[in-house]
């Protein structure tokens, strides 16, 4: 089955720190989502990516799809970045598509 | 736009309960609609798939039935609750393509 690992689980920064998650994933995976856990639970899209580089403002994420791993760029970190980070990745069901998530990492950014 | 509402938010049920949690989408036709479970920690399991209206796939042996009466409807049901269905239960569609999950906001469920 389809295997994806984060790292690190759990990350703890200062306000205004850079940091950078990983995903390991493997083979049968034919694209990427990263998710933010917000506190209320509610799972927010930061991207959907299966190969290359996309930003949004002070994120950034890249998968190298033939390494099998995407990152995850946080710059400038703020308190409302905390949260739990998840990585997923897709499958083929049917003639639906599952995801399947990462076991996360939980980032916790100090003012 | 498209739009995703699930509800309630959040639940308190006593064991041997009926459920029923139900999720809606907007702006879209035909979705793909899914049913994640969100234990204590953090992983999510996948529960139920739908690709249409009546057809609907378990991943999981359990306690839960879903339903999908209508083309943007899906519902999660229970005709009696177990301790062990409390979690977070979130409710997702995609569409045909390449296109990524959107989820719901989630319900929290306590049975007691």
């Amino acid at each position: 089955g389809i295997q994806v690992e984060q790292s690190p689980p759990d990350l703890i920064l200062q306000e205004g720190a850079n940091s950078t998650l990983r995903c390991n994933f493997s083979d049968s995976v034919n694209n990427l989502q990263w998710f933010h856990q917000n506190p209320w639970g509610q799972l927010i899209n930061l991207f959907y990516i299966p190969s290359g580089t996309k930003q949004n403002g002070r994120l950034s994420a890249t998968t190298v799809a033939t390494e099998r791993y995407s990152l995850l760029y946080i710059s400038s970190s703020q308190t409302t970045d905390s949260g739990v980070y998840f990585c997923a990745a897709f499958s083929t069901l049917g003639s639906a598509r599952q995801l399947t998530f990462g076991s996360g990492t939980q980032l916790t950014v100090l003012p | 736009s498209q739009t995703i509402h699930q509800w309630p938010a959040t639940l308190v049920q006593p064991v041997g309960s009926p459920l029923s949690l139900e999720c809606t989408v907007e702006g879209t036709s035909n979705p793909n609609l899914y049913w994640y479970r969100q234990a204590a920690g953090r992983g999510l399991q996948l529960l139920f798939y739908s690709v249409g209206i009546g057809q609907i796939s378990s991943e999981v042996p359990q306690n839960l039935s879903a339903s999908r009466p209508q083309d943007r409807q899906f519902i999660l049901s229970s005709k009696k609750l177990l301790l062990s269905d409390s979690g977070f239960y979130l409710c997702a569609w995609t569409g045909w393509g390449d296109y990524g999950y959107t989820f719901g906001s989630g319900t929290r469920l306590t049975v007691v």
